[in-house]
């Protein structure tokens, strides 16, 4: 069992609905992340949080906002999504955002937007 | 900038018999190399790293990665392949020189052991 915890692990929304992704993990990380990953295709890095600052946005659009609330939790805000978007979003951590710090995945939450 | 190939879309292989999952990579310092493995329905799973030292890196299940400079390859290796070993592989680096701390994976390679 993985020890980042995603909720939900799955969840179908509407392009006009709001949602949210959760993470969590107790290993006390400092850095968190938020992957995209298509089918059989590799993770998209989407945001980057360290010490509970935002440290990289990859030009992610605006419908995706995340939230760090304390160094335990990472939030992802889905607001009016496309049908594109549909995708199984990862959440990770590390020890620290440094160079030779493995990533520690969730499972993932499998997002389909109709 | 960081890069990352590997070559094959799938491996298949017979049980008991060796496997190899083949990454090169292009980086313009020095790079930590990775290597994740992702079961269906599953976040990725860290297997072993390479940041400094022998170039035999030694992680889990019974998996190994060889460090080549001279052919910017990190092959993963394991002498006899499980049927539980077939899964999705991503190699992946880190630039020391640059690239933002960010992660770069490769584009997967898909293992599939049969009996």
């Amino acid at each position: 069992d993985t020890e980042v915890t995603q909720t939900p692990k799955h969840l179908v929304m509407g392009m006009t609905n709001k949602k949210s992704l959760k993470c969590e993990q107790h290993m006390g990380h400092r850095a968190m992340y938020w992957y995209k990953q298509k089918a059989k295709k590799p993770p998209e890095l989407m945001f980057v949080y360290s010490y509970e600052k935002l440290s990289i946005n990859e030009s992610v659009p605006s419908r995706f906002s995340p939230e760090c609330p304390n160094s335990s939790l990472l939030n992802l805000h889905l607001h009016a999504l496309q049908p594109e978007d549909s995708a199984l979003y990862l959440c990770a951590s590390s020890q620290l955002q440094d160079y030779n710090s493995p990533l520690h995945f969730g499972n993932g939450t499998r997002l389909t937007v109709t | 900038a960081q890069s990352v190939a590997q070559p094959e879309d799938q491996v298949n292989v017979a049980e008991g018999n060796p496997l190899t999952v083949k990454c090169t990579y292009s980086v313009s310092g020095n790079p930590y190399l990775f290597w994740y493995v992702q079961y269906p329905n599953r976040g990725l799973q860290f297997l072993l790293k390479y940041i400094t030292g022998d170039n035999l890196v030694k992680g889990s299940y019974g998996f190994e990665a060889e460090f080549n400079k001279s052919q910017t390859s990190f092959h993963l290796k394991k002498p006899s392949a499980l049927v539980s070993d077939s899964a999705l592989y991503f190699c992946a680096v880190r630039d020391r020189a640059g690239g933002g701390n960010k992660l770069t994976f490769g584009t997967g390679t898909q293992l599939k052991v049969e009996l």
